[in-house]
């Protein structure tokens, strides 16, 4: 079945360290998506991509980092600069040609040891 | 200032007892609005699209409707089962571009 899978499920970091969040696609989606959800807060734009090899900041970019080097997997990178990195990551692409939508997938919970 | 404001931002119905969900929005040039359901620890699951005032999307007991201003997302005789936090989002500009969301609306249905 298609769709989008993110791994860990659950992430724990310690401080001063990197860690990544894993993404993969088989849609065959051009464009995706990093969204990280805060309790009782929608979903912030951290970073997206339009096409492989080229990504834009969204509204809460700093702190974070994400590579498009293959058109099915977009990891972001929660890097130490990130001083409150415990929420709700989630990872979306787009589905266009007539049934525009976007697709998540099921989440990554990062909390801070 | 937020462009997607949801309301209520909690909803508490007992089962059969039919409301509504409401989201404003002021972004100028929308392209698209969006509905999602999301369950506690899970990703937004897709609901309803819709582009422009007047237009109306129905799947079960959810009906979503359109203005020029807002979006309202009608439950009809509710379940427990549609207890979730419903999300509103818009889309300005071309496709593909990143939806703006708000910060839902959380449904509990009880029996």
């Amino acid at each position: 079945d298609g769709g989008i899978t993110q791994s860990p499920k659950y992430l724990f970091r310690k401080e001063g360290q990197n860690v990544t969040l894993s993404c993969e696609q088989n849609l065959n989606h051009d464009a995706m998506y990093w969204y990280r959800q805060d309790p009782g807060q929608g979903l912030r734009l951290i970073y997206y991509s339009q096409i492989v090899n080229d990504f834009q900041k969204g509204d809460i970019a700093e702190g974070y980092s994400v590579s498009r080097e293959k058109k099915e997997s977009f990891p972001l990178t929660v890097t130490s600069a990130q001083k409150n990195p415990t929420a709700f990551y989630l990872c979306a692409s787009w589905a266009g040609q007539g049934s525009e939508k976007l697709f998540f997938g099921s989440g990554t919970q990062l909390s801070v040891l | 200032e937020d462009q997607v404001t949801q309301s209520p931002e909690a909803l508490r119905l007992q089962e059969g007892e039919s409301s509504s969900l409401n989201c404003s929005y002021t972004v100028s040039g929308l392209r698209g609005l969006f509905w999602y359901r999301q369950d506690p620890g899970k990703g937004p699951e897709f609901l309803f699209t819709l582009y422009s005032a007047g237009e109306e999307k129905e799947k079960e007991r959810l009906k979503a409707t359109l203005t020029k201003k807002e979006s309202f997302l009608h439950i009809t005789a509710p379940k427990p089962e549609d207890s979730a936090t419903y999300l509103c989002a818009v889309q300005e500009g071309q496709a593909g571009t990143a939806l703006i969301f708000g910060k839902g609306t959380t449904l509990s249905v009880s029996s």
